[in-house]
């Protein structure tokens, strides 16, 4: 299975926008790009997914590499409540699994 | 609307001793899914139930068995508990539709931190 890498943590100033990279060399043509959030003490949730074009939700912005083997989700305006681990998954097209790796952990800073 | 349920939420066990954790959903969800995370990790698959009647295991199924006993609850059983099961187990469910722009969204329980001596 195509497998994610993402930075241990990442810290940001409250209000500012923030990019978090995730590469994933091996995806395949047909895989899906999925983000989601951990909060503390929490299961995951749901916050943005894409397979090739950039997209935008109310939560965050998705960048997707042209060639596909990187993405970059971005929260335009941190705040205290976007304090948490968050997940880059890959998901085959026709599958439902995720498989999860180590996240990035993001800190806000008031 | 409860979405995922997962009873109970904390547990406590001798090695050796025996346990089903429950999980439930409200959604109408044809998949259901249970995951692990240990201190410090991501989530591991552990078996998934892709609609009802069908189980199959994941990234990490030993020591572990599963029964889909209808379409709204999906059961995890340890046989015989072992300290390195001692972890927080997370239920999920999702709708499964495929096709073009197909979300699979899994929505996830708030898990159960089981703790085996």
């Amino acid at each position: 299975d195509a497998k994610t890498t993402q930075p241990n943590s990442m810290e940001s100033n409250e209000e500012e926008p923030v990019h978090l990279p995730c590469n994933h060399s091996t995806i395949s043509g047909t895989d899906y790009i999925h983000w989601y959030r951990q909060l503390p003490s929490q299961g995951p949730e749901y916050v943005i997914h894409g397979l090739t074009s950039n997209v935008n939700n109310r939560m965050a912005s998705l960048a997707i590499a042209e060639d596909r083997k990187s993405s970059t989700l971005i929260l335009h305006r941190a705040t205290l409540r976007d304090a948490a681990v968050y997940y880059c998954i890959l998901r085959a097209y026709t599958g439902n699994q995720f498989y999860f790796g180590t996240g990035t952990s993001l800190t806000v800073i008031p | 609307n409860a979405g995922v349920t997962q009873t109970p939420k904390f547990q406590v066990l001798k090695t050796g001793q025996s346990m089903t954790l429950q999980c439930a959903q409200d959604m109408n969800h044809n998949s259901m899914y249970w995951y692990r995370q240990d201190p410090g990790m991501g989530l591991r698959l552990i078996y998934y139930s892709a609609s009802e009647g069908t189980t199959d295991k994941g990234e990490v199924p030993n020591g572990y068995n599963v029964s889909r006993l209808n379409k709204r609850e999906f059961s995890l059983r340890l046989e015989s508990a072992a300290p390195s099961q001692t972890s927080v187990y997370f239920c999920a469910s999702s709708e499964s539709v495929y096709g073009q722009g197909a979300n699979n969204e899994q929505f996830f329980g708030p898990g159960t931190r089981l703790t085996v001596l």
